[in-house]
């Protein structure tokens, strides 16, 4: 299992909705990350946290609001949304200290637009 | 574009053979690189991981190989089970991105097959 919790696992909204994706962590990670993977695709960084501050935004459309709440926890906030937002949402965390440490991973939220 | 890909999208190898998985990558400024799985349904799941000081690396029935002198790196995985099956992706590290935090490249990744 992983230690990096996603929530809800799927989740369908239409595009006048607003919802929300959790993540959560306990490894005492300070580093937080957000991505995108669309079907046999390689995921694509949407967003990084470190100490609970936005440190890169990738020309994300504001459709897309994260928020860092505290050390273990990250949102993504949706509003608005377009069909072709339709992917998995990934969510991971890395230590921040005794050099660069590896990224683990959530198992993401699978969302559709209708 | 890219700058991480692979050279097959897909692999297919008979139970209790060896596989290798390769990957080319073009920014010689990378400094680490993490081989994922990912299984369907799945987010990644690390694998290995190697620093740009190192060539070689190993684990439980996995080895990295790097190759700086042509931007190469290959995760081979011994006596291949059922289980391996799955997509595996080379990710690398362009530097870091900010204090305590670093941005990840992922290549394409490849389809790997085990025929029981």
């Amino acid at each position: 299992d992983t230690e990096v919790t996603q929530t809800p696992k799927h989740l369908v909204m239409g595009m006048t909705n607003k919802k929300s994706l959790k993540c959560e962590q306990h490894m005492g990670h300070r580093a937080m990350y957000w991505y995108k993977q669309k079907a046999k695709k390689p995921p694509e960084l949407m967003f990084v946290y470190s100490y609970e501050k936005l440190s890169i935004n990738e020309s994300v459309p504001s459709r897309f609001s994260p928020e860092c709440p505290n050390s273990s926890l990250l949102n993504l906030h949706l509003h608005a949304l377009q069909p072709e937002d339709s992917a998995l949402y990934l969510c991971a965390s890395s230590q921040e200290t005794g050099g660069v440490q590896p990224q683990h991973f959530g198992d993401g939220t699978r969302l559709s637009i209708l | 574009g890219e700058s991480v890909g692979l050279h097959l999208p897909t692999l297919s190898v008979q139970e209790g053979d060896n596989s290798i998985i390769n990957c080319a990558y073009s920014n010689s400024a990378s400094d680490y690189f993490i081989w994922y799985k990912q299984e369907s349904g799945k987010g990644p799941q690390f694998i290995i991981d190697i620093r740009s000081n190192m060539d070689k690396r190993q684990g439980q029935r996995v080895t990295v190989l790097l190759n700086k002198t042509v931007k190469h790196l290959s995760l081979q995985i011994a006596a291949t089970q059922p289980g391996d099956s799955a997509v595996y992706f080379c990710a690398e590290n362009l530097g870091k991105s900010g204090a305590g935090s670093y941005q990840l490249t992922f290549g394409k990744g490849t389809k790997l097959s085990v025929i029981p």
